[in-house]
C-alpha cells in the first residue's frame, strides 16, 4: 500500500472549483503530518505551493495566489488542496509530499486539466 | 533564494556509477540550517526523493536507494554531489538538486534538472 495516494488525472471548467487529494495510507494518520503541495509544468521542475497541518499551521508559497488553499478529512484520512476560480494556468500535475523520519515522500501525482 | 545547477553525463552504462553535481549560487552551501537534495523523475512519472545532505556532511537516504546511493558534499566549490552505483535503465531519469531549509521543510529553490540515460 503506497504512504500517499493520488487521483491520476482531474479535470474542471474554469472558474470552478477543483479539490485535488491526497490519501495516507499504510496506517499513518493525516493528522500528524504537513502536507506540503507542489505543482509541475510541463518542462520545469517542481514549484512549491503551499504547507497545510491544520488552521494555524499553514504556509502559502510566494507568489501563489490565495485562491489556493488547503485541508484534511480525518475521515478520509486525506489532505487536500483546494483551487478556486480555476484559470488555464493552473493547469499543471500536482504533487502531495510528507517528511517521514527524515525521508521525503511524494505522492503520485495529479494531472489537473482546465478545460 | 539560491540558484542551483546539476551537471554530469547525459549518457551512463549499465552497471557503472552515476555521477552529478549540482553547483550552489547566490548563497553559501555551508549556510547553517540548509538540506540538499537530489530528486528524481522518470520520465512521464512523478517525484522519487533521493536522500540530501546537511552541511556537516549528515545525510538521509531513501531507504529503496540507500545500498546505491552516496550524496557528499564540498564546501569550499559550494556544491554537492551524487553518486549512483550499478545503475540499470531503469535509474534513467530526470534529476533534479533542490534547496530545504530545516525550519521550513519544503523544497524552495530547484535546478532545472539533468536528464540522465542509462544505456549501453
Amino acid at each position: 500500500q503506497a504512504v500517499l495516494t493520488q487521483p491520476s488525472s482531474l479535470s474542471a471548467s474554469p472558474g470552478a472549483s477543483a479539490s485535488l487529494t491526497c490519501t495516507l495510507g499504510n496506517g499513518i494518520s493525516v493528522a500528524t503530518y504537513r502536507i506540503y503541495w507542489y505543482r509541475q509544468k510541463p518542462g520545469s521542475p517542481p514549484q512549491y505551493v503551499m504547507r497545510y497541518k491544520s488552521e494555524s499551521d499553514k504556509q502559502l508559497g510566494s507568489g501563489v495566489p490565495s485562491r489556493f488553499s488547503g485541508s484534511k478529512d480525518g475521515s478520509a484520512n486525506a489532505g487536500i488542496l483546494l483551487i478556486s476560480g480555476l484559470q488555464s494556468e493552473d493547469e499543471a500535475d500536482y504533487y502531495c509530499m510528507i517528511w517521514q523520519d527524515s525521508v521525503s515522500v511524494f505522492g503520485g501525482g495529479t494531472k489537473l486539466t482546465v478545460l | 533564494q539560491v540558484h542551483l545547477q546539476a551537471s554530469g553525463p547525459g549518457l551512463v552504462k549499465p552497471s557503472q556509477t552515476l555521477s552529478l553535481t549540482c553547483t550552489v549560487s547566490g548563497g553559501s552551501i555551508s549556510n547553517n540550517g540548509y538540506y540538499w537534495n537530489w530528486i528524481r523523475q522518470h520520465p512521464g512519472k512523478g517525484l522519487e526523493w533521493i536522500g540530501n545532505i546537511y552541511y556537516s556532511g549528515t545525510t538521509y537516504y531513501n531507504p529503496s536507494l540507500k545500498s546505491r546511493v552516496t550524496i557528499s558534499i564540498d564546501t569550499s566549490k559550494n556544491q554537492f554531489s551524487l553518486d549512483l552505483s550499478s545503475v540499470t535503465a531503469a535509474d534513467t531519469a530526470v534529476y533534479y538538486c533542490a534547496s530545504c531549509p530545516g525550519y521550513s521543510s519544503l523544497f524552495d529553490s530547484w535546478g532545472q534538472g539533468a536528464l540522465v540515460t542509462v544505456s549501453s
